[in-house]
């Protein structure tokens, strides 16, 4: 059973540009979750997709946004960088949105300059 | 408005000996509780977790006790490793409409010391 992956690992990108992040969920899994989580912070929620519809967001940004495919992998992108975009960025995915275990993957690190 | 709480940043403890993390909740409407670990350049590790309508649950070394009417959580890792040295999450669960998410604690660093 593969777990959830993550790609890329480390990124750098200064203000005002673009990024996209991606993510396999977990075999089986219909569901997922994006979560932002700053230096000495916990995970904060950021939305969640299910079944390729987005079904709840957090407080951030429409320039935060998303995409589930098909095969139940995803997409965050963000527009238009702030500094304050620098984190970690987590993916989880869980069997059904009713599901309250959430997997993750590794994160993205994102430093925007 | 913080929902979750963990109030100590970290925690120190000898090899063998129990480890107790600590967690605090506003909301009584959260009807999970998870507690995850997380290595540096990891994400999150799931570790254990209680429904709302249990007071304890117990997985090998680690039990998490819940009570209810103090909104208080804990976790308990008897006895405690050095491959333990991690910082613990405490998550509150909650389904609201059709969206399953979890909200976090600041965590706490535990270093279990040889």
């Amino acid at each position: 059973e593969t777990g959830v992956t993550q790609s890329p690992t480390h990124l750098i990108k200064t203000r005002g540009q673009q990024v996209t992040l991606r993510c396999s969920s977990q075999s089986g899994h219909n569901t997922v979750s994006w979560y932002q989580q700053a230096l000495g912070q916990g995970p904060q929620f950021i939305f969640q997709y299910y079944r390729e519809e987005e079904n709840g967001r957090g407080n951030f940004p429409p320039r935060f946004s998303g995409l589930q495919f098909p095969n139940y992998s995803s997409e965050l992108n963000v527009n238009a960088l702030e500094l304050d975009d620098s984190a970690l960025y987590l993916c989880a995915s869980s069997l059904e949105y009713r599901q309250e275990t959430q997997y993750f993957g590794p994160g993205t690190r994102l430093l925007v300059l | 408005d913080q929902q979750v709480k963990q109030n100590s940043p970290s925690l120190s403890v000898q090899e063998g000996r129990i480890s107790i993390l600590n967690c605090d909740y506003t909301n009584s409407m959260f009807d999970y509780f998870l507690w995850y670990k997380k290595y540096p350049a990891e994400g999150p590790t799931f570790l254990i977790s209680i429904s709302s309508i249990k007071d304890k649950n117990e997985d090998g070394r680690f039990t998490v006790f819940l009570n209810k009417s103090a909104k208080h959580l804990s976790l308990h890792i008897v006895p405690s490793q050095p491959g333990d040295s991690a910082v613990y999450f405490c998550a509150a669960s909650v389904l609201s409409g059709n969206t399953g998410k979890l909200i976090f604690g600041q965590g706490t660093t535990l270093q279990v010391k040889p």
